[in-house]
């Protein structure tokens, strides 16, 4: 079956620390996309990459980092300067062209220890 | 002008009745609006999407109703069920790059 594999489910980070969350995805998109989800703000876009080796930060990519090495592929790192990494983290991805539909994965839900 | 604003952020419903969600923006560069549904815990899943170039659209018993000259669109769900309990954000983008979320409406049908 095609679809988004997102990993960890649940991750927690101590202080200091950098973790990283998996993307993976098999439906053969091109362009992919991290999200955060806070309750009661919506989705708002971390980075995204609309192809293998190039990305661009979103509306709030203070604290975040990418890479797109592989097309499959699109891992976030949450640094230890983002002072509030506690969120559900969703990853999607499409197909790029006019009116293509993101696809999402069932997201990760990092909290702080 | 990137914002899209969602109304309301909550909604009770009886079972059988119509629940509607609205969503307003600026950016007349947008021209591609899908709503999507999210259970707990599960990432959004696509719903129903139109372009401006039409003013309504329906699929089943979910239909947008899009008006571009108030630059508002809308989420009627009928004859609404237990099981369509679930946040529905609606969305917006210029050529269907990134994608401008609203801020989401948590719908509860009872039965």
């Amino acid at each position: 079956d095609g679809g988004i594999t997102q990993s960890p489910k649940y991750l927690f980070r101590k202080e200091g620390q950098n973790v990283t969350l998996s993307c993976e995805q098999n439906l053969n998109h091109d362009a992919m996309y991290w999200y955060r989800q806070d309750p009661g703000q919506g989705l708002r876009l971390i980075y995204y990459s609309q192809i293998v080796n190039d990305f661009q930060k979103g509306d709030i990519a203070e604290g975040y980092s990418v890479s797109r090495e592989k097309k499959e592929s699109f891992p976030l790192t949450v640094t230890s300067a983002q002072k509030n990494p506690t969120a559900f983290y969703l990853c999607a991805s499409t197909l790029t062209g006019r009116g293509q539909p993101q696809h999402f994965g069932d997201g990760t839900r990092l909290s702080i220890l | 002008q990137q914002q899209v604003k969602q109304s309301p952020q909550s909604l009770i419903v009886q079972k059988g009745g119509i629940s509607i969600i609205n969503c307003a923006y600026e950016n007349t560069a947008f021209d591609y609006f899908p709503w999507y549904q999210q259970f707990p815990g599960k990432g959004p899943a696509l719903l129903i999407a139109i372009r401006p170039d039409v003013s309504e659209k329906k699929e089943g018993r979910f239909t947008i109703s899009f008006n571009k000259s108030a630059k508002q669109f809308s989420l009627h769900i009928m004859d609404s069920q237990p099981g369509d309990s679930a946040t529905y954000f609606c969305a917006a983008s210029p050529g269907g790059s990134r994608l401008t979320f609203g801020e989401g409406t948590q719908l509860t049908v009872n039965p």
